[in-house]
């Protein structure tokens, strides 16, 4: 079963609308989660890496605040996409360290994804 | 700049037939491999990862690691149509709490009936 939930599945709505979308871990404590973006017919892209605690660590040219992100507990990270317009329009998907591990790098567990659609 | 590649594809093989799908890296400092299959307008799921030289087996599917050659393979055996989806090969040279994945663009397979 799924180890990782996500929520909204899927939002429309208008533009300078704010979106805010629910990242949690089923059953394990996720100190680290991840964000990603994904555009039609590519792979995915990652935006930051969420850890519990601390501040999100942002990739290349992304805005951190256009993309807020919040890890408050080791269960819940929340990814808001501030003021959307339709560019922002995409798949978003988050994933979480199921941990703990060996020493070698860890399988990330996706959730189920977000299909953000702005009009 | 890492990267991950996944030149071939689309691929299209016979139901029952054996499927392989490849996957290069540049990075010679990779530790850990990674196969997610995603179907369409869904997210990815774990197939398989590997992280020693050689072939890990689970049930119909097997990787392939040559870290020499910096590639990475996934066979699928007794191909079925439910195995129709995109397979993305995903890579990373952290570990523990550091394990950013950089993923390929994926190869889409085709199971026909």
């Amino acid at each position: 079963g799924a180890v990782v939930s996500q929520h909204p599945s899927r939002v429309i709505c208008k533009s300078g609308t704010s979106v805010k979308i629910e990242c949690r871990s089923l059953d394990f404590q996720a100190t680290t989660m991840f964000w990603y973006r994904q555009f039609p017919k590519q792979s995915l892209m990652l935006m930051a890496t969420s850890n519990e605690g601390s501040k999100a660590t942002y990739e290349q040219g992304v805005e951190k605040d256009k993309f807020l992100i919040n890890h408050a507990s080791l269960t819940l990270s929340t990814l808001t996409v501030t003021s959307a317009h339709p560019e922002d329009s995409s798949f978003y998907i988050c994933s979480a360290l199921l941990g703990p591990w060996g020493g070698f790098g860890q399988p990330q567990h996706f959730g189920d994804g977000t299909r953000l659609s702005i009009l | 700049q890492k990267e991950v590649e996944q030149n071939s594809g689309p691929l299209s093989v016979p139901e029952g037939a054996i499927a392989s799908l490849n996957c290069t890296y540049s990075d010679r400092g990779s530790q850990s491999f990674f196969w997610y299959r995603q179907y369409s307008g869904k997210s990815p799921e774990l197939i398989m990862f590997i992280y020693s030289n050689g072939d890990k087996e689970d049930g119909r599917f097997t990787a392939q690691l040559n870290k020499a050659s910096q590639y990475v393979s996934l066979l699928i055996r007794d191909s079925q149509p439910s195995d129709s989806a995109t397979y993305l090969c995903a890579v990373t040279t952290e570990s523990g709490a550091n394990s950013k994945l950089t993923f390929g663009k994926g190869i889409t397979l085709s199971v026909r009936p």
